[in-house]
């Protein structure tokens, strides 16, 4: 079985570029996560869907962080403009739903210069 | 706000050399603790899912229990392949019911 799949792997951008991650969910898996982690620390939540309806953005800074889930499979997130302390790995992860256990990709690291 | 505490934030241990990894937490309402494992350069991967104090649950050298403040990842006689990062995530029941992780074990285990 496929896993969860990100792309790009690395991103190296200036800053106040725009900039967009991609991510492809496990076949089935209608609740999907965007993570953001900081170097030494644990994932913390950006984004929550439940098949197209983001149901937690709480935690997404809507001033400069877009996401969308079109058809409830793969998802974009996307930043712009970049600013130096976004500069991060970012994680998509997707489950069965919201109670099971979480199944993440491989991220992306972001490095904005 | 739900919180997660780890303890140690690193530990070097010996091949063989058993020990325990802590999680402390508040929560309102536990609706389910994780354990996920994280290697460098990779995302975390699913462990264990425990649901009430006194539950444990267990996989190859891997271990995990859980009261209704702390769980704790026991590793009998480790190998080096089990050197990574170790997480502790928790879900609550409050407003959207969010998982919250913690900062992270660092394991590493020498030959």
């Amino acid at each position: 079985e496929a896993g969860v799949v990100q792309s790009p792997r690395y991103k190296i951008i200036e800053k106040k570029q725009p900039v967009a991650f991609w991510c492809n969910p496990i076949s089935g898996h209608n609740t999907l996560y965007w993570y953001l982690q900081n170097l030494g620390q644990g994932p913390e939540l950006l984004i929550r869907y439940e098949n197209e309806e983001a149901v937690d953005d709480s935690q997404l800074p809507k001033d400069r962080f877009s996401a969308e889930r079109l058809k409830g499979v793969d998802s974009t997130l996307k930043i712009q403009p970049a600013e130096l302390g976004d500069s991060a790995v970012y994680l998509c992860a997707s489950s069965l739903g919201q109670g099971h256990e979480q199944f993440f990709g491989p991220g992306t690291r972001l490095t904005v210069l | 706000e739900d919180q997660v505490t780890q303890s140690p934030e690193a530990l070097r241990l010996q091949e063989g050399e058993s020990s325990s990894l802590n999680c402390s937490y508040t929560v309102s309402g536990l609706r389910g603790l994780f354990w996920y494992r994280q290697d460098p350069g990779k995302g975390p991967e699913f462990l264990f899912t425990l649901y009430s104090a006194g539950e444990e649950k267990e996989k190859e050298r891997l271990k995990a229990t859980l009261t209704k403040k702390e769980s704790f990842l026991h590793i009998t006689a480790p190998k080096p392949e089990d050197s990574a990062t170790y997480l502790c995530a928790v879900r609550g029941s409050g407003g959207y019911q969010k998982v919250t992780f913690g900062t992270g074990t660092k394991l590493q285990v020498i030959p």
